[in-house]
């Protein structure tokens, strides 16, 4: 079974700076995808990054980038010039199948004016 | 389209009594997706449709939850004789199946329950 582990409970990061999060997963699969999903207080959840196993390119998405290292399962997100918008709970996932994406517990960003 | 909608946003109940809730995917999805949050933890999958279909169902899933998708269009997550274990969000998320697991989730706001 796949299981994505995020060890940061909580981290916090002062405004303008740069911020990463660590993810790692289990797979016996050569072929999947990688989520960076932000869930702010009392809202839904919004995909911000994804990232194709078979892609050596680390995705990038605006001040959002990911670097992604198949060997060692490891995919972190890190967030540039940090804003107070950026504040949420992030959860980093995975999916073969698209019928089962597997969470990690997520890791609470504060943001510091 | 707005997006994925969720009713309701909270409900209450009391042990034992029976709820339901509903999902309304993005109306071009076909597959829909049910997850289960509790306080500090990610979403844990439920079960998955594709269009009426239901295709898969976690063991978290037990005897006393049915959901169902009629007519491949919404969906309903019903519990019965609810636990206060069941208290949590309830989210709901859809996806284009055609458009392959890369293209993620689309959730809605969840619903959060609470037994007392």
């Amino acid at each position: 079974a796949q299981t994505v582990t995020q060890s940061q409970p909580e981290m916090s990061v002062q405004e303008a700076e740069t911020v990463t999060l660590s993810c790692t997963y289990d797979t016996s699969e050569s072929d999947y995808y990688l989520f960076w999903y932000k869930q702010p207080p009392s809202r839904q959840m919004i995909l911000v990054i994804r990232q194709e196993a078979y892609k050596q390119q680390n995705a990038t998405e605006n001040r959002f980038s990911v670097n992604f290292q198949k060997a060692a399962k490891s995919f972190s997100l890190k967030i540039s010039d940090s804003q107070l918008g950026d504040a949420a709970m992030y959860f980093c996932a995975y999916n073969k199948w698209s019928n089962d994406m597997r969470f990690g517990a997520g890791t609470r960003l504060t943001v510091k004016p | 389209d707005t997006g994925v909608s969720q009713d309701p946003r909270h409900k209450i109940t009391k042990r034992g009594q029976n709820v339901t809730f509903r999902c309304d995917p993005i109306s071009e999805h076909n597959r829909l997706y049910w997850y289960r949050q509790t306080l500090g933890q990610g979403p844990e999958f439920l079960t998955y449709f594709q269009n009426e279909a239901q295709l898969e169902k976690s063991r978290l899933l037990s005897d006393r939850f049915s959901a169902e998708r009629p007519k491949g269009s919404f969906s309903t997550l019903e519990i019965q004789r609810t636990e206060q274990g069941d208290s949590a969000m309830y989210l709901c998320a859809s996806s284009l199946g055609l458009g392959g697991p890369g293209y993620g989730y689309t959730f809605g706001s969840g619903t959060r329950l609470t037994v007392v």
